[in-house]
């Protein structure tokens, strides 16, 4: 069964303290990897796509990388308004257009 | 700007009195998706549309009905909603891309639906 269990749960970081969020997944034939984020009480918002082991795609202060078995979304020297649910998807080749979504990190940044 | 809209924001409704939620798009995707998410979980696809043809997931309950009438607009109709529908309900599209695969979704911002 494809499945994306994503880690921690939530995480606090004070402001310009760097981190990663964790996106393990286990899918039979990868697609394509996605990094959403969604503010309490909206859609989820696109940040990234990955396709392949060893992609790296870099917006502002986010990293994510790609391996064979899970991916990281790096933060480097988070702002509070990186405060946010982080949601990892796989879309994998036998499951259509279907995304499979883990359940988030939920970011809070203190100044 | 190119969009994806979502109508009402907020949806109140009694315990087995239908209710239809409406998306709508600019984006001129060709596949529409509705995905409920619960408090605090994962979002969970529903069904979609890819052009006019209709893909169900097998276990979207039977409750669950979806409208398109044409590219730009999305309906979702939930027949009799019960107390465990109470969720908020997100739409999204997407494109074709080469080779048949599928673009990264761009999803609206939700309307929260409270059953009473």
């Amino acid at each position: 069964e494809d499945q994306v269990t994503q880690s921690p749960e939530a995480l606090r970081l004070q402001e310009g303290e760097s981190s990663s969020l964790n996106c393990s997944y286990t899918v039979s034939g990868l697609r394509g990897l996605f990094w959403y984020r969604q503010d309490p009480g909206k859609g989820p918002e696109f940040l990234f796509t990955l396709y392949s082991a060893g992609e790296e795609k870099e917006k502002e202060r986010l990293k994510a990388t790609l391996t064979k078995k899970e991916s990281f979304l790096h933060i480097t020297a988070p702002k509070p308004e990186d405060s946010a649910t982080y949601l990892c998807a796989v879309q994998a080749y036998q499951a259509g257009t279907a995304l499979i979504f883990g359940k988030g990190t939920t970011l809070s940044v203190s100044s | 700007d190119a969009m994806v809209i979502q109508n009402p924001r907020y949806q109140v409704t009694q315990f087995g009195k239908p209710v239809t939620l409406s998306c709508s798009q600019t984006l001129n995707h060709n596949v529409m998706y509705w995905y409920q998410q619960k408090s605090s979980q994962a979002p969970k696809l529903l069904f979609h549309y890819y052009d006019k043809d209709f893909n169900n997931e097998a276990d979207t309950p039977d409750n669950f009905q979806s409208r398109r009438p044409n590219t730009s607009f999305c309906f979702l109709d939930i027949r009799s909603p019960g107390l465990g529908d109470a969720a908020m309900y997100l739409c999204a599209t997407s494109s074709i891309g080469r080779g048949l695969s599928y673009n990264e979704q761009f999803f609206g911002p939700g309307t929260r639906l409270t059953v009473l």
